[in-house]
């Protein structure tokens, strides 16, 4: 039972535009989602977080959306750049207290951004 | 600060033989989990500790373990490997505690190649 899905494994974009990745979960005791960034043989990269609190976090070129209703969630990037070539995840997290920092991942979204 | 470091960076063994991958947290970071991630699977929790205590374990066979340290880091083993158990380890810091939202900050990995 996947509870955290990426449906789009592959996303190209012209540099200069926006890149937009998305991700759903089905359950509903999420509460606090996270986005990494992946190259290949690298650690995930932290990028920017949201928690269930929010609809809505910035930081710099990233901003994250939350539909709670829709249990979506959505990153921005704007504008793409060469670099942000990579496989991006989205994570989520329940209460520490029920299941300490365990975080589910979705399957991840490679982005290819052209020059 | 330095960054959580994984020992070694890789691995080659081969079935039946036993595995152990070291993780240095981020200094002052007490939580520190346990990732692995394959082709077909994508990242999956093993395990996560806190304070020496195993907080919360995913679903993966008993042939997988670890431990924590009174100085934070952290040891995972495998036993008797078997060739599925080729993947790349990821280690986790946070310094989280009880409640609230903080990232994880991922290490680079340790891929363990089984022959």
């Amino acid at each position: 039972d996947q509870q955290v899905k990426q449906n789009s494994p592959s996303l190209s974009v012209q540099e200069g535009r926006i890149s937009i990745l998305n991700c759903d979960y089905t359950n509903s005791m999420f509460d606090y989602f996270l986005w990494y960034k992946k190259y290949p043989a690298e650690g995930p990269t932290f990028l920017i977080s949201i928690s269930s609190i929010k609809d809505k976090n910035e930081d710099g070129r990233f901003t994250v959306f939350l539909n709670k209703s829709a249990k979506h969630l959505s990153l921005h990037i704007v504008p793409s750049q060469p670099g942000d070539s990579a496989v991006y995840f989205c994570a989520a997290r329940g209460s520490i207290k029920a299941a300490g920092n365990k975080l589910t991942f979705g399957g991840g979204t490679r982005v290819l951004v052209k020059p | 600060k330095a960054g959580v470091t994984q020992t070694p960076r890789y691995l080659i063994k081969t079935r039946g033989q036993q595995v152990t991958l070291s993780c240095s947290p981020i200094s002052g970071h007490r939580s520190v989990s346990w990732y692995q991630q394959t082709p077909g699977q994508g990242l999956q929790f093993l395990f996560e500790y806190f304070s020496e205590t195993q907080r919360n374990k995913g679903n993966f066979p008993g042939r997988f373990s670890g431990r924590q340290f009174s100085n934070s880091r952290s040891e995972m083993n495998v036993s008797t490997l078997e060739l599925g158990d080729s993947a790349l380890y990821l280690c986790a810091s946070s310094s989280l505690r009880n409640e609230g939202y903080n990232e994880q900050f991922f290490g680079p990995g340790t891929r363990l190649t089984v022959l």
